[in-house]
């Protein structure tokens, strides 16, 4: 398998701020990441690919100014929800590949905006 | 559209039952059909997976049976045991869409004591 990380766990922010998410990859280098967003008793909806050294691509219906996602390194992607708003509230799911298709999914984190 | 249909919505089995839950999917270019276990509050976990060249796989006590004509695929939780009661979800991707999984709506499996 894959180790996956992901910081911060749960985070409650006000409406109007910005919220980074991190997801980090502990046991080997993961050049393709992915970014989930699941709202409560639905299904995983796939946000974005994220490339190590190159722009993200982003799924038709999310706006890339609004998730700003950033994969800097080998082990490291960052989400950041900016000027997040109450419908935002999500449980944030990343995951990797390793081995070409089989992914590995990060413990997820809850953002709840007031 | 939904291109991997997913039922049922939920399931109740008793202990030591077999729990059955059926996926089906339209896109032929799917090569890679992975089932994910989720409990709430976690993120998913890779339960076992199969490629179309196989038509079952076995780990344990989970068996993915496959139907490359039907465009099917199933998994087969044998002996449930209150653990298992979580949310599962079936996947398809394929290279040529840089192995995006398509995800079904979701199974809520509940073994009873």
């Amino acid at each position: 398998g894959a180790v996956v990380s992901q910081h911060p766990s749960w985070v409650i922010c006000k409406s109007g701020t910005s919220v980074k998410i991190e997801c980090r990859s502990l046991d080997f280098q993961a050049t393709t990441m992915f970014w989930y967003r699941q709202f409560p008793k639905q299904s995983l909806m796939l946000m974005a690919t994220s490339n190590e050294g190159s722009k993200a691509t982003y799924e038709q219906g999310v706006e890339k100014d609004k998730f700003l996602i950033n994969h800097a390194s080998l082990t490291l992607s960052t989400l950041t929800v900016t000027s997040a708003h109450p419908e935002d509230s999500s449980f944030y799911i990343c995951s990797l590949t390793r081995g070409a298709d089989t992914q590995y999914f990060g413990p997820g984190t809850r953002l709840t905006v007031l | 559209q939904q291109q991997v249909k997913q039922s049922p919505q939920s399931l109740i089995v008793q202990k030591g039952g077999i729990s059955i839950i059926n996926c089906a999917y339209e896109n032929t270019a799917f090569d890679y059909f992975p089932w994910y276990q989720q409990f709430p509050g976690k993120g998913p976990a890779l339960l076992i997976a199969i490629r179309p060249d196989v038509s079952e796989k076995k780990e344990g006590r989970f068996t993915i049976s496959f139907n490359k004509s039907a465009k099917q695929f199933s998994l087969h939780i044998m002996d449930s045991q209150p653990g298992d009661s979580a949310t599962y979800f079936c996947a398809a991707s394929s290279g040529g869409s840089n192995y995006k999984l398509t995800f079904g709506k979701g199974t809520l499996l509940t073994v009873n004591p």
